[in-house]
């Protein structure tokens, strides 16, 4: 089945700093992959639609320049949380897929200090 | 109002019993349906998935979309203390494959 790794599963950054989370599509090629973030005991909010070879799809509401995306090659996507702040304090979680039924990565939980 | 309403829980259960769980939405254009297990700290796995109404049945689950209540559930029989986990109804329209998701129910199945 289709496999979605994403990495690194948990991070803590010092505010200002930008990390960068990876997510890879292993055994697939994805020319579409979508970030989600979640708070604690809340659902998946969708981020923004990464697509290879132009520029992601944002949700309202969501800063682009503060969420870079960039979706190089058919099995990765990248985002950058730049600038962190606590409030970006939350688990984000990729996904792709071939149909509908998409695969989620393990996520990343992100704490800015 | 949200697009996509899920009883958030948690629900209790005695293992061996029938659990059902339930979301109502109110975007008509839905046409795809998924139930995804999560567990604490991990990325959703996908259970379920149905397109527009009907039933859909894999070992001890069940899924039913009932289209014109706006309705969806997923039923687990004989549910084992390893069910225990959230579980999150996820909706998309056609030609949109970004997902909308419930809130999740916690699932808590005592041995």
């Amino acid at each position: 089945g289709a496999v979605v790794s994403q990495h690194p599963s948990r991070v803590i950054c010092k505010s200002g700093t930008s990390v960068k989370i990876e997510c890879r599509s292993l055994d697939f090629q994805a020319t579409t992959m979508f970030w989600y973030r979640q708070f604690p005991k809340q659902s998946l909010m969708l981020m923004a639609t990464s697509n290879e070879g132009s520029k992601a799809t944002y949700e309202q509401g969501v800063e682009k320049d503060k969420f870079l995306i960039n979706h190089a090659s058919l099995t990765l996507s990248t985002l950058t949380v730049t600038s962190a702040h606590p409030e970006d304090s939350s688990f984000y979680i990729c996904s792709a897929g071939q149909n509908y039924g998409y695969t989620f990565g393990s996520g990343t939980r992100l704490t800015v200090v | 109002q949200k697009e996509v309403e899920q009883d958030p829980g948690p629900l209790s259960v005695p293992e061996g019993a029938i659990v059902s769980l339930n979301c109502t939405y109110s975007n008509s254009a839905f046409q795809y349906f998924m139930w995804y297990r999560q567990y604490s700290r991990k990325g959703p796995e996908l259970l379920m998935y149905t397109y527009s109404s009907g039933n859909k049945e894999d070992g001890r689950f069940t899924a039913q979309v009932d289209k014109s209540s706006k309705y969806i559930s997923l039923f687990i029989r004989d549910s084992q203390p390893s069910d225990s986990a959230t579980y999150l109804c996820a909706m998309s329209e056609v030609g949109r494959r970004a997902l909308t998701f419930g809130s999740g129910t916690r699932l808590q199945v005592q041995p």
